[in-house]
């Protein structure tokens, strides 16, 4: 079983839509959750981290589900630029490894 | 502003070559990784690296090595590249986890390898 797993997609929403991800983790023992962002042709890079509370910047909030064992993003009042593929990352309470999802695509769509 | 850098944006080898993709990361990193991504596959991780001289296998090591002889440098050894390893090769570096800003990884630009 994987270690995360995560709807590829595609998402193709107009300007303007809310749309939300979620990403599913195996190893119940986790400990810390994120989600990175990895435009056409370029590097991932760090979009936000799931904190159990939940967490907001901006238009993007993350929230964590540990009961479930799930994390999800939510994208409100979607811009053209934020079409890009959102990898949710997972990383144990031991050992130094990230475990990356697939990614999920989004394309906003004018 | 973190820089790492991947010797090669491109790099186009044959069946059987040996082929060497170096990673430079000027942060000070402990930890250094090396994925491959591929279309419906994700990032996988074939080793990564927490100190000079030290490695660890990630989830695919078939096929690579990896060498750590300093610590901002990180090579990825394709002792006799094949056509499955065609793909995009990232590294990436970051602090120990337990470190203030230890859970962000920071990634190189990639290379793009093609095996013929």
């Amino acid at each position: 079983r994987k270690e995360v797993e995560q709807d590829p997609g595609p998402f193709n929403v107009p300007e303007g839509a809310t749309v939300a991800f979620n990403c599913t983790y195996s190893n119940s023992a986790s400990q810390s959750f994120f989600w990175y962002r990895q435009d056409c042709r370029k590097e991932p890079k760090l979009l936000m981290s799931v904190y159990s509370s939940g967490n907001e910047d901006g238009r993007f909030t993350a929230q964590l589900n540990r009961a479930s064992q799930y994390i999800s993003l939510l994208i409100r009042d979607s811009k053209l630029s934020d079409s890009a593929t959102y990898l949710c990352v997972v990383i144990p309470n031991t050992g130094n490894q990230f475990y990356f999802g697939t990614g999920t695509s989004l394309t906003v769509i004018p | 502003d973190v820089k790492v850098t991947q010797s090669s944006r491109y790099l186009v080898k044959r069946t059987g070559e040996k082929v060497f993709l170096e990673c430079v990361q000027d942060m000070d990193h402990e930890n250094m990784f090396w994925y491959r991504q591929d279309p419906g596959l994700g990032l996988r991780l074939i080793y990564f690296s927490y100190d000079v001289k030290m490695k660890e296998k990630g989830d695919i090591p078939e096929g690579y090595s990896v060498s750590r002889e300093k610590k901002e440098r990180f090579s990825l050894i394709l002792e006799s590249a094949s056509t499955n390893q065609t793909s995009m090769y990232l590294c990436a570096s970051s602090f120990f986890l337990r470190r203030a800003g230890g859970h962000e990884q920071f990634f190189g630009p990639g290379t793009r390898l093609t095996v013929l």
